[in-house]
């Protein structure tokens, strides 16, 4: 199976500081990642997809200079919260879709648990 | 842009009961339709999919059934236990694009 790692599971921070996640696809090239925010008993919110040497694309809404994507090999996406507030608290997840594929089907990290003090 | 509406937004049956949660959708161009399970604090967990050349697909005690015409979509799980009990999700995309997410449905099933 196509299996994706998300680190770190949980992290606290304190205000102002930056918080990088990384999101592995550890058996298979995803040249498409996705990173999604869900708030308690509220659905996935797409942030952003990020794509494998180019820029990320954001959703509406969505602080670009906030939240840094980079996607630099076919493995591997990071999402850096900058200058974190308590309000960036929050569970983020990515998702990575194979290389090549065109069936759609997405294949989701463990999610990464933000708590800003 | 797509838009996928849920219902209902909480789901609670009796252990052995059947359990339905409806999904529709905009886009017509939408051809792929998969059902996520998520227990709390972990990542959505693909149970079942769809594609728009079938009407219908089963999986054991779970079916999921497609209505292109009127684009909806519905989950059906039979003979729910205890350990069905989680936040489902549906989502709809095109030619491989982004997913786009239901608002989720909380299932309670009681012993």
């Amino acid at each position: 199976g196509a299996v994706v790692s998300q680190h770190p599971s949980w992290v606290i921070c304190k205000s102002g500081t930056s918080v990088k996640i990384e999101c592995r696809s550890l058996d298979f090239q995803a040249t498409t990642m996705f990173w999604y925010r869900q708030f308690p008993k509220q659905s996935l919110m797409l942030m952003a997809t990020s794509n494998e040497g180019s820029k990320a694309t954001y959703e509406q809404g969505v602080e670009k200079d906030k939240f840094l994507i980079n996607h630099a090999s076919l493995t591997l996406s990071t999402l850096t919260v900058t200058s974190a507030h308590p309000e960036d608290s929050s569970f983020y997840i990515c998702s990575a879709r194979r290389s090549g594929s065109s069936s759609g089907e997405l294949f989701f990290g463990e999610g990464s648990r933000l708590t800003v003090l | 842009g797509e838009n996928v509406e849920q219902h209902p937004s909480t789901l609670s049956v009796q252990e052995g009961d059947s359990a339905v949660i409806k999904c529709t959708y905009s886009d017509s161009a939408s051809n792929y339709f998969p059902w996520y399970k998520q227990e709390l604090g972990k990542r959505p967990q693909l149970i079942i999919d769809i594609r728009s050349n079938v009407g219908e697909k089963k999986d054991q005690r779970i079916a999921v059934t497609l209505n292109k015409t009127a684009k909806h979509f519905s989950l059906h799980i039979t003979e729910t236990q205890p350990e069905d009990s989680a936040v489902y999700f549906c989502a709809a995309s095109s030619g491989g694009s982004t997913l786009t997410f239901g608002k989720g449905t909380m299932l309670l099933v009681s012993p």
